[in-house]
């Protein structure tokens, strides 16, 4: 039974361009949560989708943004980068929006230089 | 706002000793609280979780956690450490169901 599924693993990208990372959730699971997490910092929510749309948002700005496909997976987009935005980017998926039934991929590495 | 705090940024313990990592929250309610460990490079993976009940719980790789609401804490704890147990260890809290709030994280160093 596969868990989650991120690609790419790791990505080096420039300033000012934007990125594309997916997730693809566990089987049974049909909700996707973003987290971002900075160097020696916990994760931080990003969003969380739902029924293909976007449920609820953390404290990110509007480059940041995501899809749910039908399939349940899904999408984050980030416009503009910003050296700050290098990080860990981890996906959740979960059955329904129960946050206690997390599963976490290992992430994908982004690096802005 | 809600918050997590993990007061230690980095133990270090000897293979076989006993360990407790501290975890406090700041929120109105009693949240679900949750101990995650990340291995370097690695996802998380569920520790354990409480929600109510038995403030004391039980989770996977030997480890426990004690909910004690007068403290707003909620510290894991595991008798006998191994040297694979050395990762980075976060507190988390769980807010209506759709978002969890994580520590900064407890590096745990083990000794031969």
């Amino acid at each position: 039974d596969a868990g989650v599924t991120q690609s790419p693993t790791h990505l080096i990208k420039t300033r000012g361009q934007q990125v594309t990372l997916r997730c693809s959730p566990k089987s049974g699971h049909d909700t996707v949560s973003w987290y971002q997490q900075a160097l020696g910092q916990g994760p931080q929510f990003i969003f969380q989708y739902y029924e293909e749309e976007e449920r609820q948002r953390g404290n990110f700005p509007d480059r940041f943004s995501g899809h749910q496909y039908p399939n349940y997976s899904s999408e984050l987009n980030v416009n503009a980068l910003l050296l700050g935005d290098s990080a860990l980017y981890l996906c959740a998926s979960s059955f329904g929006r129960e946050s206690y039934g997390y599963t976490f991929g290992s992430g994908t590495r982004l690096t802005v230089v | 706002a809600q918050s997590v705090t993990q007061p230690d940024i980095h133990i270090t313990v000897s293979e076989g000793a006993s360990l407790e990592l501290r975890c406090n929250y700041s929120y109105g309610a009693t949240p679900y609280l949750f101990w995650y460990v990340q291995s370097p490079g690695q996802g998380l993976q569920l520790l354990l979780k409480y929600f109510s009940g038995d403030t004391l719980v039980q989770g996977i790789k030997g480890f426990e956690a004690e909910f004690k609401r007068s403290q707003s804490s909620f510290n894991l704890r595991k008798p006998s450490v191994h040297w694979s147990d050395a990762a980075e260890y976060f507190c988390a809290v769980g807010l209506n169901t759709d978002k969890l709030i994580f520590g900064t994280g407890t590096r745990l160093q083990v000794f031969p």
